[in-house]
């Protein structure tokens, strides 16, 4: 089955550790991103990764940082840089099928910082 | 971040009831798309447009595309209670980012 995995479900870490949040699509989509959720919020987008070796900052990228060496992985790494990184983490992939585009999601890691 | 305008914010209805829901946009989008979220998962998609005017089905499931490609609409049939979560729509202009609404929150009473 074709689709976006992201790993862990849950993940709690200390305060002041960075944690890295996995994502992998076998979409073959060229496109990526991270988006932050917050109880009762809408999505923020945090990076997104137009193609392998290239990613541009979204809304809130500070306190996170990506890499794509990859075309099916965008790993998302929360530094302690991040003031309040408890959240909700959707990773998503887009392409192209002729002339539509479409956007699919994983299905999200929750990380708590104790 | 630029964010869709999404109306109504959350709704309750009745069991067997229809639902509307619409998603205006200061800018012109080539594309939108429909998702549901249900709690502690991730957005599935549920309808994507593509022209202006154009209406889609999935089931019980209708939007549309509007003229103006500054907004869409959601329209629920005969909601049951499985069709409770949230309900975000997303604009895409050309380029690789996509613009999402606030969300509606729908609730069916039984």
């Amino acid at each position: 089955d074709g689709g976006i995995t992201q790993s862990p479900k849950y993940l709690f870490r200390k305060e002041g550790q960075n944690v890295t949040l996995s994502c992998e699509q076998n979409l073959n989509h060229d496109a990526m991103y991270w988006y932050r959720q917050d109880p009762g919020q809408g999505l923020r987008l945090i990076y997104y990764s137009q193609i392998v070796n290239d990613f541009q900052k979204g809304d809130i990228a500070e306190g996170y940082s990506v890499s794509r060496e990859k075309k099916e992985s965008f790993p998302l790494t929360v530094t302690s840089a991040q003031k309040n990184p408890t959240a909700f983490y959707l990773c998503a992939s887009s392409g192209r099928r002729g002339f539509k585009n479409e956007q699919f999601f994983g299905p999200g890691t929750r990380l708590t910082v104790l | 971040g630029q964010q869709l305008n999404q109306s109504p914010q959350s709704m309750f209805i009745q069991e067997g009831e229809d639902v509307s829901m619409n998603c205006t946009s200061s800018s012109i989008f080539n594309t939108w798309l429909w998702y549901k979220q249900d709690p502690g998962e991730g957005p599935v998609l549920l309808i994507a447009l593509y022209k202006a005017g154009e209406l889609t089905s999935n089931g019980r499931l209708t939007a549309q595309f509007g003229i103006t490609r500054k907004d869409s609409f959601l329209n629920i049939s005969a909601s049951i209670p499985s069709d409770v979560g949230i309900y975000f729509c997303a604009g895409h202009e050309g380029t690789y980012k996509y613009i999402f609404g606030t969300g509606t929150r729908l609730k069916v009473l039984a």
